[in-house]
């Protein structure tokens, strides 16, 4: 239970185009996404909080206009990389707070985007 | 504020011996805390928590981890490597009744020899 899918796995956009990255939560309501980035051979950053039917919330320094991130349902939230250049090309892996007894995280399986 | 230190960004064992990757923690609040195993391209993978049950966390594939408030630390142990343990390891934090974020150490990559 409490599985998350990511898409796509992987994508290679050209600089200037956008790309969107989708995480649904298949089997439980996500009320609560976090979308974090990943360089090579470092650990994960997170990028921002979204809660469903709200604005996401930001962490320093993560450029908002740039990674727009939706969240409109409890099962899906999509984030865009906005115009991207090649050193947005990273690793981005969600992740849904799974509440209750079993009380933990979920991730996406993450998304390779490579921007040339 | 919550944060995670893992000592060793590069551990490596022989087959069949003892896996020990070490996660010390800083919390102003009591901590939930986490293991994760990340194979490459791929998510991350719950190995096991501590959700202020029992100190002695039992996961899956053998590992386990120990809560010890008196040294902050949280290790990660297995008693037999296998190959299949090659991965980078994860130790993470978040905060009992507050901000959900969940925060992660720098990772260790595990090294299995045959």
């Amino acid at each position: 239970g409490a599985v998350v899918s990511q898409h796509p796995s992987w994508v290679i956009c050209k600089s200037g185009t956008s790309v969107k990255i989708e995480c649904r939560s298949l089997d439980f309501q996500a009320t609560t996404m976090f979308w974090y980035r990943q360089f090579p051979k470092q650990s994960l950053m997170l990028m921002a909080t979204s809660n469903e039917g709200s604005k996401a919330t930001y962490e320093q320094g993560v450029e908002k206009d740039k990674f727009l991130i939706n969240h409109a349902s409890l099962t899906l939230s999509t984030l865009t990389v906005t115009s991207a250049h090649p050193e947005d090309s990273s690793f981005y892996i969600c992740s849904a707070r799974i509440r209750g007894g079993n009380y933990g995280y979920t991730f996406g399986s993450g998304t390779r985007l490579t921007v040339v | 504020a919550q944060s995670v230190t893992q000592l060793g960004s590069h551990v490596s064992v022989s087959e069949g011996a003892l896996v020990l990757l070490r996660c010390n923690y800083s919390s102003s609040v009591p901590p939930y805390l986490f293991w994760y195993v990340q194979y490459p391209n791929q998510g991350l993978q719950l190995l096991l928590k501590y959700t202020s049950a029992a100190t002695l966390v039992k996961g899956i594939n053998g590992f386990e981890a120990e809560f010890k408030k008196s040294e902050t630390s949280f290790h990660l142990t297995k008693p037999s490597a296998h190959m299949s343990d090659a991965a980078e390891y994860f130790c993470a934090v978040s905060a009992q009744g507050g901000s959900e974020k969940l925060v992660f150490g720098k990772g260790t990559k595990l090294t299995v020899n045959p």
